[in-house]
């Protein structure tokens, strides 16, 4: 059983150059999340999917970050213009059901490095 | 102040040691509790789940939640090479979000 895919595994550019990271959920799975990993502030949630539809995206940034889940398969995060402070590794998770007892399945990660 | 604070270590211990690795919070609503891996450059992956007080035995791993002190512990016994990780401590309340630890890097020396 495939688990959550990332898209690209590694990505470097330079600053003000307009990113775009992918993620397939777990077939089945009708929550998706975001979150950002660094050193100082350890893993961090974006935004939330519930059935392709934003719940909480109280997390993004800035006006920068925009995130879209337009089918149950498919989402993307895309930071526009991006920035240093941008680099960080990027996690997708999915889950089924929002219940206390279902786990969050992680993808790999992007490991973003914004030059 | 941060919801959970973890330290983030490093921790390093012989092989064969009892790891004991710790996470305090400040949310009286949180009901859940998990710990999960990190291997690196890797994913986090749940390894064990709590809910409310007491504890939990899986294997070689042992959780505890002792919400009057608003403190949950993971305790690996005869701790091996593949147990080094980062451990990130997680909580929530409900069905909101998952609130993350800043994770605890452990090394076990063979």
């Amino acid at each position: 059983d495939a688990g959550v895919i990332q898209s690209p595994r590694h990505e470097v550019t330079e600053m003000g150059q307009e990113v775009t990271l992918r993620c397939k959920p777990i077939s089945g799975h009708d929550y998706l999340f975001w979150y950002r990993q660094t050193m100082m502030r350890g893993l961090e949630l974006l935004i939330y999917f519930n059935n392709n539809v934003p719940i909480d995206d109280s997390g993004m940034p800035e006006d920068r970050f925009s995130a879209k889940m337009p089918n149950a398969s498919f989402s993307t995060l895309k930071i526009q213009p991006s920035e240093p402070r941008d680099s960080a590794v990027y996690f997708c998770a999915s889950s089924h059901g929002q219940t206390s007892n279902q786990p969050q399945h992680f993808g790999d990660g992007t490991r973003l490095s914004i030059l | 102040q941060k919801e959970v604070e973890q330290d983030p270590g490093p921790l390093s211990v012989p092989e064969g040691a009892i790891v004991s690795l710790n996470c305090t919070y400040s949310n009286s609503a949180f009901q859940y509790f998990m710990w999960y891996r990190q291997y690196s450059r890797k994913g986090p992956e749940l390894l064990m789940y709590t809910y409310s007080s007491g504890n939990k035995e899986d294997g070689r791993f042992t959780a505890q939640v002792d919400k009057s002190s608003k403190y949950i512990s993971l305790f690996i016994r005869d701790s091996q090479p593949s147990d080094s990780a980062t451990y990130l401590c997680a909580m929530k309340a409900g069905a909101q979000k998952l609130v993350f630890g800043q994770g605890t890097r452990l090394t076990i020396n063979p």
